[in-house]
């Protein structure tokens, strides 16, 4: 069964540098998703990301943040210069369709800023 | 502002037991309803949604739009039950991100 992919399983970086995370969606879908979780809180979502152009953000989502699909397959979280509260755990989620809304996740990546 | 409230940090049962998992929302519209879960150690799967009104591996969740509620249900609880379930939204629409409950912890005894 197809899944959805993520690396690295774990990222370490210092505080003020960037960070590129990186997710391999499901072949077929067209819907992409980031999430991410701080330690002991909920699941809580970033970006939604349509046809090429983000379709809906969270306050979360700054101008820190940006999201590219460079090659129709990998689909990219960056944070320009990371601080120590985005350390988290990042989830890629990816649907066919908005009808069913069926997302598929990810393993994570943890980020960890040091 | 659309929420989700799973009141239970924690819940504990032994097996064969009934198992209940509340969910709360708050939200003016017509939600889509998800119960999402995750295994040791394993990612973010969807177990079931609202409007399938179908019966995974045993669960079945109602929505009650009187009550705003979604509770997770199974009649007689295994022990490969345990994991972390999460409830979650989606406001429907053109809308299609999740907000999610904090989750609760269901940990099945022999």
């Amino acid at each position: 069964e197809p899944e959805v992919t993520q690396t690295p399983s774990h990222q370490v970086t210092q505080m003020g540098q960037e960070v590129i995370l990186r997710c391999v969606p499901i072949s077929n879908h067209l819907y992409f998703y980031w999430y991410r979780q701080i330690l002991g809180q909920k699941v809580e979502f970033l970006v939604s990301f349509y046809n090429n152009e983000i379709s809906e953000k969270s306050e979360i989502f700054d101008d820190q943040f940006s999201v590219e699909r460079p090659d129709g397959s990998n689909f990219t979280l960056k944070i320009r210069s990371t601080k120590l509260e985005d350390s988290a755990m990042y989830f890629c989620a990816s649907s066919a369709d908005r009808v069913a809304y069926t997302q598929y996740f990810g393993p994570g990546t943890r980020l960890t800023v040091l | 502002a659309q929420r989700v409230t799973q009141p239970e940090k924690l819940l504990s049962v032994f097996k064969g037991a009934p198992v209940e998992l509340k969910c709360n929302y708050s939200y003016s519209g017509s939600p889509e309803l998800f119960w999402y879960v995750q295994y040791s150690r394993q990612r973010l799967q969807l177990l079931l949604r609202h409007i399938s009104r179908e019966s995974i591996k045993g669960f079945t969740a109602d929505l009650n739009k009187g009550e705003t509620s979604f509770h997770l249900k199974k009649p007689f609880a295994q022990e490969e039950d345990s994991a972390m379930y999460y409830c979650a939204l989606s406001r429907g629409g053109s809308q299609g991100n999740l907000i999610f409950g904090k989750g609760t912890k269901l940990s099945v005894k022999p």
